[in-house]
């Protein structure tokens, strides 16, 4: 267990419609990181919060957004969803500090678009 | 840009033989470098990770050297179980807090 939930563990929905998917970093992470794992493309770092700021982004659809509240937790929001946004949506979380740069894994939000 | 490649799968492997999966890596200046592993229906564990040349990380008897000259951070295990089955990724770090870059997954099948 590394210390980092995810809700919910699936998530089935169709077309066009709207999610958000949820992550509360381990206790004392103040970076938050979302990444889409697809059979087609891997592991891609969509975006990166730190301490409430946006702190970088990478291959994240300008029909994605996220944000990451006072509490540290973070949510991604998917919408006008199509086929291919069908994918594991990891959260990861990183010490303030040291670590040089490990990550912690949650254990993912599985999202069918039917 | 920074980039890993690691080698492709999958690989199939009969229980106590060895192991090795190789990654290299393209970075500026000294990263990071970690391995991952993903179990079937399970998110990422970090499994080992290496922060400056010549060190070696461990776990769970893998083990991995950070090797600045060869660019490499090949992953080892001397006598592989079929609970060892399961995705294995290469990753980097450029500095602290930054997102991670991966490679594309070696898939590990051991054979009872």
């Amino acid at each position: 267990d590394s210390g980092v939930t995810q809700t919910p563990k699936h998530l089935i929905t169709a077309t066009g419609q709207r999610v958000t998917l949820r992550c509360s970093p381990r206790s004392g992470d103040l970076s938050v990181y979302w990444y889409q794992q697809s059979l087609d493309q891997g592991l891609q770092f969509l975006i990166q919060y730190y301490n409430g700021e946006e702190r970088a982004k990478g291959n994240i659809l300008e029909r994605f957004s996220a944000q990451q509240f006072p509490d540290l937790h973070s949510e991604l929001n998917l919408s006008s969803l199509e086929l291919g946004d069908s994918a594991l949506y990891f959260c990861a979380s990183s010490p303030r500090t040291s670590g040089r740069g490990a990550q912690y894994f949650g254990p993912g939000t599985r999202l069918l678009v039917l | 840009g920074n980039s890993v490649t690691q080698m492709e799968g999958p690989v199939t492997l009969s229980e106590e033989a060895f192991l090795t999966i190789n990654c290299t890596y393209t970075a500026t200046g000294y990263p990071s470098l970690f391995w991952y592993v993903q179990y079937p229906g399970e998110g990422l564990q970090l499994l080992l990770k290496a922060t400056k040349a010549d060190d070696k990380g461990s776990n769970k008897g893998f083990e991995a050297t950070y090797r600045k000259e060869t660019t490499s951070f090949h992953l080892e295990k001397g006598s592989v179980q079929v609970s060892d089955s399961a995705v294995y990724f290469c990753a980097l770090s450029p500095t602290g807090n930054t997102p991670l870059v991966f490679g594309k997954g070696t898939r590990l099948s051991v054979i009872a």
